[in-house]
């Protein structure tokens, strides 16, 4: 019984394709997020998702569209991907801001 | 604004000997800070967490941090490190006087290895 749990766990596309990667929790957690880490390990933090209102990361590009059809379940919807979207995405929650927070395994993108 | 700087990049460790991986920061309010460990493959992990209550911080698998204001530091130790520590490290800052969020800051990572 995975607390946050993401899929797929390896993706391998091609430049200008659309992806998703999903991410559940089953934490009964009110905020979701979205973080990329890229190959130096640096994380990032792309988006949040708390009770219904997105927080978006100004420095994300807008072919990165995050969609919540609950508050247990936060998708990462990728447009005309490429090679700089290569890294691994870590979708993670927390019970409230200022908790600590529980990541999925990550999911590892690989644009060719 | 908030930082955080992990000072070693790579620490390398014999079994039983012990663990110093170091973390500064730098908060503009007053901060909870973490440390977080990452298994090869694997998500993030809660260590330990600090937030205002007492300065000394104990974890899991027998890691502690300590909370220094006066040295804006919270470096991680541990008294005998194992092999299944071999792990990247992340230490993380949060700033509660900020409203957007849990916007968590995270340094860079320290990669530990342990010799046998």
């Amino acid at each position: 019984d995975t607390a946050v749990s993401q899929t797929p766990k390896y993706l391998v596309t091609q430049m200008g394709n659309d992806k998703s990667i999903k991410c559940e929790q089953n934490l009964g957690h009110d905020t979701m997020y979205w973080y990329k880490q890229d190959s130096k390990k640096f994380l990032k933090i792309m988006f949040s998702y708390n009770n219904k209102e997105l927080i978006i990361n100004e420095t994300v590009p807008n072919r990165f569209s995050p969609k919540s059809p609950d508050k247990a379940h936060l998708n990462l919807h990728i447009n005309s991907l490429e090679l700089g979207d290569s890294a691994v995405y870590f979708c993670a929650s927390s019970q409230q801001t200022d908790s600590p927070l529980h990541f999925g395994n990550g999911t590892r993108l690989t644009v060719t | 604004a908030q930082s955080v700087t992990q000072l070693d990049s790579h620490v390398s460790v014999s079994e039983g000997t012990p663990v110093l991986l170091r973390c500064n920061y730098s908060s503009s309010y007053s901060p909870s800070l973490f440390w977080y460990v990452q298994h090869p493959n694997k998500g993030l992990q809660l260590l330990l967490k600090y937030t205002s209550a007492a300065t000394l911080v104990k974890g899991i698998n027998g890691f502690e941090a300590e909370f220094k204001k006066s040295e804006t530091s919270f470096h991680l130790t541990k008294p005998s490190a194992h092999m299944s520590d071999a792990a990247e490290y992340f230490c993380v800052v949060s700033d509660r006087g900020r409203n957007a969020g849990n916007m968590l800051t995270f340094g860079g990572g320290t990669r530990l290895m342990v010799k046998p």
